[in-house]
């Protein structure tokens, strides 16, 4: 089955201490995206890529890092530096980006809580 | 620059009850609409889009939305909800000149009482 797998589903880390969240792709999407749910607020992108080997700043980048080493990878890190880290994390993917009518794909999620 | 507005933060209904849940957006180009659902702790998936052509568009489990140009809006409607319709629900835009973001409303959280 193709999709978009995250892991894990729930982190927990201590104050300081920078994490990785994992997001794999099997669906040949050249896109893909991370997102930061809270309550209320909806979805904000935090970093996207369009091809491997490059990425863009979202509008909530600050404290966050990324990398797109290979198509199916987009490992997403949460820096000591992002204020307040505890969120829901969504990864995405699309076929293209750059045209708009490509809809996204979402992963499960991983719920990050710091501590 | 785009905006999407989704009126409504929740929207309590009684099983098999007709629902809307209302969108409006913000675009200075023509633009590419979508409405998402997300289970609880769960990712999006696509209800569906509206990319050109007829505004009355169908998606899964029974839910439409019409594209209304004029009133700049989009909403998604149901003739008769069931218990596990209960979610929450994004509106979404994307313009078609070239830039890649989606931008996505708050969400409304829709609850189906028995």
């Amino acid at each position: 089955d193709g999709g978009i797998t995250q892991s894990p589903k729930y982190l927990f880390r201590k104050e300081g201490q920078n994490v990785t969240l994992s997001c794999e792709q099997n669906l040949n999407h050249d896109a893909m995206y991370w997102y930061r749910q809270d309550p209320g607020q909806g979805l904000r992108l935090i970093y996207y890529s369009q091809i491997v080997n490059d990425f863009q700043k979202g509008d909530i980048a600050e404290g966050y890092s990324v990398s797109r080493e290979k198509k199916e990878s987009f490992p997403l890190t949460v820096t000591s530096a992002q204020k307040n880290p505890t969120a829901f994390y969504l990864c995405a993917s699309s076929i293209v980006a750059g045209t708009g009518e490509y809809e996204q794909y979402f992963g499960p999620g991983t719920r990050l809580t710091v501590t | 620059a785009q905006s999407v507005t989704q009126l409504d933060s929740q929207v309590p209904v009684f099983e098999e009850a007709p629902v809307e849940l209302r969108c409006n957006y913000s675009s200075s180009v023509s633009v590419y609409l979508f409405w998402y659902v997300q289970y609880p702790n769960q990712g999006l998936q696509l209800l569906l889009k509206y990319l050109s052509g007829s505004t009355l568009v169908k998606g899964i489990n029974g839910f439409e939305a019409e594209f209304n140009k004029s009133q700049t809006s989009f909403h998604l409607r149901k003739p008769s909800v069931h218990i596990s319709d209960t979610a929450e629900y994004f509106c979404a835009v994307s313009g078609n000149t070239g830039g890649f973001k989606t931008i996505f409303g708050a969400g409304t959280r829709l609850f189906v009482k028995a």
